[in-house]
């Protein structure tokens, strides 16, 4: 158990919906980011907080937010959702040591029909 | 920009042999590399890490070592076991760039067979 939990872990929804994904990070975490794991694209970096502001962008769409609150848990919004939005959406977290790394949730899977 | 290229899979193998899956990488700087490895339908574990040349990162019976030269970091372990079934990842965080997300191979599945 990496300490980093994520719900729900499945979600089914139709084209055009609106999604919310939550993230809890290990306690002490300041930092998340958010990843997306799918079949064609592999694991891609979407975008990253640190105690409550942006921190890094990676290939998010524009559809797609998110926002970290201060409680430090976060949440991942994906509007006009697509068939190709299906995926698995992890969140991790990190206390920003040197050696970056980064501590996993068990993901969400979201399906899009 | 950065990329890490990993070998593809599946790679399959009876107990107790010798694994290798390799890894490369191209970063603008000097990364810190990893793997991970994800179980059936679980989320990404670290399993170990290096931050600079020639650092051996070990846990559970298994070993990389960062390879500036080669710029490689591949993934080993003497004796496997059906338990380590599970898809490997290798990935690296630049430092250069200002920014910490990690960038992923595809990852390689390994099949252990009793």
């Amino acid at each position: 158990d990496s300490g980093v939990t994520q719900t729900p872990k499945h979600l089914i929804t139709a084209t055009g919906q609106r999604v919310t994904l939550r993230c809890s990070p290990r306690s002490g975490d300041l930092s998340v980011y958010w990843y997306q794991q799918s079949l064609d694209q592999g694991l891609q970096f979407l975008i990253q907080y640190y105690n409550g502001e942006e921190r890094a962008k990676g290939n998010i769409l524009e559809r797609f937010s998110a926002q970290q609150f201060p409680d430090l848990h976060s949440e991942l919004n994906l509007s006009s959702l697509e068939l190709g939005d299906s995926a698995l959406y992890f969140c991790a977290s990190s206390a920003d040591t040197s050696s970056y790394e980064q501590y996993f949730g068990p993901g969400t899977r979201l399906t899009v029909t | 920009g950065n990329s890490v290229t990993q070998m593809e899979g599946p790679v399959t193998l009876s107990e107790e042999a010798f694994l290798t899956i390799n890894c490369t990488y191209t970063a603008t700087g000097y990364p810190s590399l990893f793997w991970y490895v994800q179980y059936p339908g679980e989320g990404l574990q670290l399993l170990l890490k290096a931050t600079k040349a020639d650092d051996k990162g070990s846990n559970k019976g298994f070993e990389a070592t960062y390879r500036k030269e080669t710029t490689s970091f591949h993934l080993e372990k003497g004796s496997v076991q059906v338990s380590d079934s599970a898809v490997y990842f290798c990935a690296l965080s630049d430092p250069n760039t200002g920014r910490r997300a990690l960038t992923f191979g595809s990852g390689t599945r390994l099949q252990v067979q009793p």
